[in-house]
């Protein structure tokens, strides 16, 4: 157990329609990474969040967003979903940059969209 | 942005030989490199990571070696057991601490 918790686990949902899935980061990690796993594209960095800021921003399409609260937890908000948005989301944290370990990324179980 | 290829995709071994997969990445910039095991349908677990100021880590069984001139990076499993048969990503992180991730490499430990 990484310590990293999302929710749902699973979520099955229509074409169209508008999810949003949440992290909640280990105890004292500051920094929020989301992931998309499909199996025809790997794992792909989407956004990276830092203390409640937005950091970086990789392969994310303009249909998604996301946020960090002031607590750290974080939510992955999808939507106008498309057949193609089926895939394994992961978030993942780590603690604040100069920090020892920084570096280190800890998954948590992931969210499986299913997308009808 | 940064750009990880990674090879072989697929590899089997028998039990106790020795397995490397090997990857390149793009952007000069990148500065840390860690190895992930997925085991189907779960979450990627780190399973050792290497720095760009260093050339070479090793963990019991797993070893990691990195060339930086030439910008590849390498993950050794020896006497490898049933056990380590999973999926392994290959990273590379820019200063900003986004990851890039490989392919994966399907492994195939044949008792």
């Amino acid at each position: 157990d990484s310590g990293v918790t999302q929710t749902p686990k699973h979520l099955i949902t229509a074409t169209g329609q508008r999810v949003t899935l949440r992290c909640s980061p280990r105890s004292g990690d500051l920094s929020v990474y989301w992931y998309q796993q499909s199996l025809d594209q790997g794992l792909q960095f989407l956004i990276q969040y830092y203390n409640g800021e937005e950091r970086a921003k990789g392969n994310i399409l303009e249909r998604f967003s996301a946020q960090q609260f002031p607590d750290l937890h974080s939510e992955l908000n999808l939507s106008s979903l498309e057949l193609g948005d089926s895939a394994l989301y992961f978030c993942a944290s780590s603690v604040a940059p100069g920090s020892p370990g920084h570096y280190e990324q800890y998954f948590g179980p992931g969210t499986r969209l299913t997308v009808t | 942005g940064e750009n990880v290829e990674q090879h072989p995709s697929t590899l089997s071994v028998q039990e106790g030989d020795s397995a490397v997969i090997k990857c390149t990445y793009s952007d000069s910039a990148s500065n840390y490199f860690p190895w992930y095991k997925q085991e189907l349908g779960k979450r990627p677990q780190l399973i050792i990571d290497i720095r760009s100021n260093v050339g070479e880590k090793k963990d019991q069984r797993i070893a990691v070696t990195l060339n930086k001139t030439a910008k590849h990076f390498s993950l050794h499993i020896t006497e490898t057991q049933p056990e380590d048969s999973a999926v392994y990503f290959c990273a590379a992180s820019l200063p900003g601490n986004q990851f890039y991730f490989g392919t994966g490499t399907s492994l195939t430990v044949i008792p």
